[in-house]
């Protein structure tokens, strides 16, 4: 069974600066995906960011990056310049070979200003 | 386009009555999930439909929940009787495969279902 653990349960960070949310996997799969999630307060689930493992670059978008060590099983995500809409739920996912999504535990980041 | 929409938004009800959540996936989607959504926890599988057949249900406690996918589009998520345990958001997402034949890689939310049981 696949397993994601996110050992920070909340974060804060100033506006403007950076914060880095760790996510750790355990999964047998030799090909997989592995995502960061983030969930608003009382609003729906959006995709941050998404890494193939079979890709050796770090997935970015825009503010967002992801360090991912496949050996380790690591699949951080870093935050630049934090916005006050940064605030949320963030959660780690992995999926198996029928797609399945397997979430962590989650992160809650406050922004503050 | 429009998102996955769910329905009832909000559900109260008292231990062993039964309750029924909807769910309309964005169009094409082949893939339909439900996942319950404890609060303070991440969301855990109950259901994976692959157009109308169903991919995995291993964490789907089958005594008291049901899930369709009539026609492979719409999907209905039933519990009876209602425990307190089942105190959650229902969280229902739709993905999309590609021309090629596969996955692409990304789960679409809708807003979920919240059940609070008395």
């Amino acid at each position: 069974a696949q397993t994601v653990t996110q050992s920070q349960p909340e974060m804060s960070v100033q506006e403007a600066e950076t914060v880095t949310l760790s996510c750790t996997y355990d999964t047998s799969e030799s090909n997989y995906y592995l995502f960061w999630y983030k969930q608003p307060p009382s609003r729906q689930m959006i995709l941050v960011i998404r890494q193939e493992a079979y890709k050796q670059q770090n997935a970015t978008e825009n503010r967002f990056s992801v360090n991912f060590q496949k050996a380790a099983k690591s699949f951080s995500l870093k935050i630049s310049d934090s916005q006050l809409g940064d605030t949320a739920m963030y959660f780690c996912a992995s999926t198996n070979a029928g797609n399945m999504l397997t979430f962590g535990g989650g992160t809650r980041l406050m922004v503050k200003p | 386009e429009a998102g996955v929409a769910q329905s009832p938004r909000y559900k109260i009800i008292e231990k062993r009555q039964s309750v029924a959540f909807w769910c309309n996936p964005i169009s094409g989607h082949a893939t339909l999930y439900w996942y319950q959504q404890i609060l303070g926890q991440g969301p855990k599988l109950l259901i994976q439909f692959q157009n109308n057949g169903v991919v995995d249900d291993s964490q789907l406690p089958k005594d008291r929940f049901s899930a369709e996918r009539l026609k492979g589009v719409d999907s209905t998520l039933k519990i009876q009787p209602a425990k307190l345990e089942d105190s959650a958001v229902y969280l229902c997402a739709s993905s999309p495969w590609g021309a090629s034949g596969s996955w692409v890689g990304e789960l679409f939310f809708g807003e979920g279902s919240r059940l609070t049981v008395l």
